[in-house]
């Protein structure tokens, strides 16, 4: 049964806080995702990673940063958290094949920033 | 640019039919995606198809798509309560070497009796 799992499903942090998300798949994926989901605006992608040490930025990499150090962990990180990054958060991951592409998410963790 | 448009809500009685429809922009997409996602959960694949194909059947579940107008549709027949969630369609661009989704807002579903 494949899964991907995050660290946390609630989190609550101040403002101006480093905040570590983690993301562990455990399919061997090649591909994995940091989204970021808001009422009204669906899922943006934050950062995208297609191997260990492989980052690509997405639609709204701006306040976050990511690491992969190993091929089945991928952290995203908030360097300095903002009310404005309160959100889902929702880590996926895939293999690198062809087209047909199915992501595998987790059940997201529920950010506050106060 | 690539785009996903899908209208937000939808309200069907229960043993009724429900369709969702989705409107994408990008033509090189060769699969595309439904996703359902129930309160509190990530998201799960639902169905998807290929861009060849105008139509996948999946028990309840029927996908239409026009890819002359770039439109996509979902019907989900004699719809139950548990069908409650937000179903979001999503299109694979190549412009991301089709390792990328692009997601619409999604169309949270509301099923009464």
């Amino acid at each position: 049964d494949v899964k991907v799992t995050q660290s946390s499903r609630y989190l609550v942090k101040r403002t101006g806080e480093k905040v570590f998300l983690e993301c562990v798949q455990d399919m061997d994926h090649e591909n994995m995702f940091w989204y970021r989901q808001d009422p009204g605006l669906g899922l943006r992608l934050i950062y995208f990673s297609y191997d260990v040490k492989m980052k690509e930025k997405g639609d709204i990499p701006e306040g976050y940063s990511v690491s992969r150090e190993k091929k089945e962990r991928f952290s995203l990180i908030l360097e300095s958290a903002s009310t404005n990054q309160t959100s889902m958060y929702l880590c996926a991951s895939s293999l690198r094949q062809g087209s047909h592409n199915e992501q595998f998410f987790g059940p997201g963790t529920r950010l506050t920033v106060l | 640019g690539e785009d996903v448009e899908q209208s937000l809500f939808l309200s069907v009685r229960e043993g009724d039919s429900s369709v969702i429809n989705c409107t994408y922009t990008d033509s090189s997409s060769t699969y595309l995606y439904w996703y359902k996602q129930e309160p509190g959960a990530g998201l799960q694949l639902l169905t998807y198809i290929f861009s060849n194909m105008d139509m996948k059947q999946d028990q309840r579940l029927t996908v239409l798509l026009n890819k002359k107008d770039k439109h996509l549709s979902l019907r989900i027949a004699d719809t139950q309560t548990g069908d409650s969630a937000i179903y979001f369609c999503a299109e694979t661009p190549r412009s991301g070497g089709y390792n990328k989704l692009i997601f619409g807002a999604g169309t949270r579903l509301a099923v009464h009796p």
